[in-house]
């Protein structure tokens, strides 16, 4: 696609439920991040994924929080367990890994916790 | 400890008058740094960039200023527009880390008619 796709848009669900997020990068990307904004914070960094290298998960919360990127492409960020604190805007991000550049991101999945 | 810092979480201006974003970052190994423009509901998009030999960058209404040795970059909009309000988001990355974008908190801007 043109841009980065993240679904779904907006996920509510109980507490202690595991929850799949999905992001389609701009395709040719090979760098993929993972951020989160919570009410009111600035972005979290979470994980990134950078071409065939072992990923960066140095920013993962907790270990109920875990990505993987299939075939270099489409990643999936699962959290398990859910609590109310998870809740927040995660948001996906793509670019070129070669040079300067800028990291285009999808517009997010709103994940709310109850 | 933030290695990127916003300090003024909003900003208020007048329509046509300069905006000016302020960030402080305390990594000295960062090399490039960007500005990226947030709407309520959507992801941040790219707005404009700067590399470390450079000590500013200008794109139309946006320029972007470096100061190395303070460790601070702004971002000045002229004249503001009321479309340009938003959450302004300062980010930075290392050389050598594979480029992985360190962001600030933040500036809600909000420019007044």
């Amino acid at each position: 696609g043109a841009g980065v796709s993240q679904s779904p848009s907006n996920k509510v669900t109980e507490k202690g439920k595991d929850v799949e997020l999905r992001c389609d990068p701009i395709s040719g990307h090979t760098a993929l991040y993972w951020y989160r904004q919570s009410l009111g914070q600035g972005l979290e960094f979470l994980i990134y994924f950078q071409g065939n290298s072992a990923p960066d998960k140095s920013g993962l919360p907790s270990d109920r929080f875990s990505a993987e990127r299939t075939g270099g492409s489409v990643s999936t960020l699962t959290i398990q367990r859910t609590q109310q604190e998870d809740s927040a805007v995660y948001l996906c991000a793509s670019s070129l890994l070669s040079g300067n550049t800028e990291a285009f991101f999808g517009q997010g999945t709103r994940l709310t916790v109850v | 400890d933030q290695q990127v810092k916003q300090n003024s979480p909003s900003l208020s201006v007048q329509e046509g008058r300069i905006s000016i974003l302020n960030c402080d970052y305390t990594n000295s190994m960062f090399d490039y740094f960007l500005w990226y423009k947030k709407y309520p509901a959507e992801g941040p998009t790219f707005l404009i960039s700067i590399s470390s030999i450079k000590d500013k960058n200008e794109d139309g209404r946006f320029t972007v200023f470096l100061n190395k040795s303070a460790k601070h970059l702004s971002l000045h909009i002229v004249p503001s527009q009321p479309g340009d309000s938003a959450v302004y988001f300062c980010a930075a990355s290392e050389a050598g880390s594979a480029r992985q974008l360190t962001f600030g908190s933040g500036t809600q801007l909000t420019v007044l008619p």
